[in-house]
């Protein structure tokens, strides 16, 4: 098993660029998780998903824009980058969520985003 | 909305000591859970407390869970330079997603 998987690695953008970052999970998982972290602020949860089809906003979404459309896939779109978007990106996902078990998040390597 | 505050931000220690992070959460949680970020790398998880006043051991790391389910603690006894990296708390509530601290960022000098 790959685990989760992101593409791309690295990015650089102009400002007003788009881009799209894949992440893809081989675990079976229903939950994905797109998060951004910056130095000294944490994970900060962008959009987040509970099942193929479905995406909801978290604690940071604006600028953001996500699509699940295969269970397997969780896409985060940029549509118009900003300096402000520059960040390391981790997707993640979990079989369960809430109080039950099997809740536990696996990340992917992360995308590092620089935008100029 | 929750909030979890983590403290202290850094900590450097000399090899052989010990080393605690603290986790606290403006609301009472179902759960909390604990990652590991090395250099680098990805958040890692390494468990889950459930239970109020839950005590669970890792080898030489030992994680509280407080009574009043609303603070966590981690500790690790005898710190080595492969327990350098930073060390998040994540605190849930209900069915709401994990929220997460800021982390505190473990230096070991050998």
């Amino acid at each position: 098993n790959a685990g989760v998987t992101q593409t791309p690695k690295f990015r650089v953008l102009k400002t007003g660029q788009s881009m799209t970052l894949l992440c893809a999970q081989d675990m079976n998982h229903e939950y994905m998780y797109w998060y951004r972290q910056d130095p000294g602020m944490g994970l900060r949860l962008i959009h987040y998903s509970v099942g193929e089809g479905t995406t909801a906003k978290g604690e940071v979404p604006d600028g953001y824009n996500v699509s699940r459309l295969k269970k397997q896939n969780f896409l985060l779109g940029l549509e118009s980058a900003a300096p402000s978007q520059t960040s390391v990106y981790f997707c993640a996902s979990s079989l369960t969520a809430g109080t039950s078990g099997y809740n536990e998040q696996f990340f992917g390597p992360g995308t590092r985003l620089t935008v100029l | 909305g929750q909030q979890v505050m983590q403290i202290p931000q850094y900590q450097h220690v000399q090899e052989g000591e010990d080393f605690t992070t603290y986790c606290n959460s403006s609301t009472t949680l179902s759960n909390i859970q604990w990652y590991k970020q090395r250099p680098g790398g990805h958040p890692v998880f390494l468990i889950q407390l459930v239970k109020s006043g839950e005590v669970k051991k890792q080898k030489r790391l030992t994680f509280q869970f407080g009574e009043a389910k609303k603070n966590s603690s981690l500790h690790i006894t005898a710190t080595q330079t492969t327990d350098v990296g930073t060390y998040f708390c994540a605190g849930l509530e209900g069915n709401t997603p994990l929220v997460f601290g800021k982390g505190t960022r473990l230096s070991v000098i050998a």
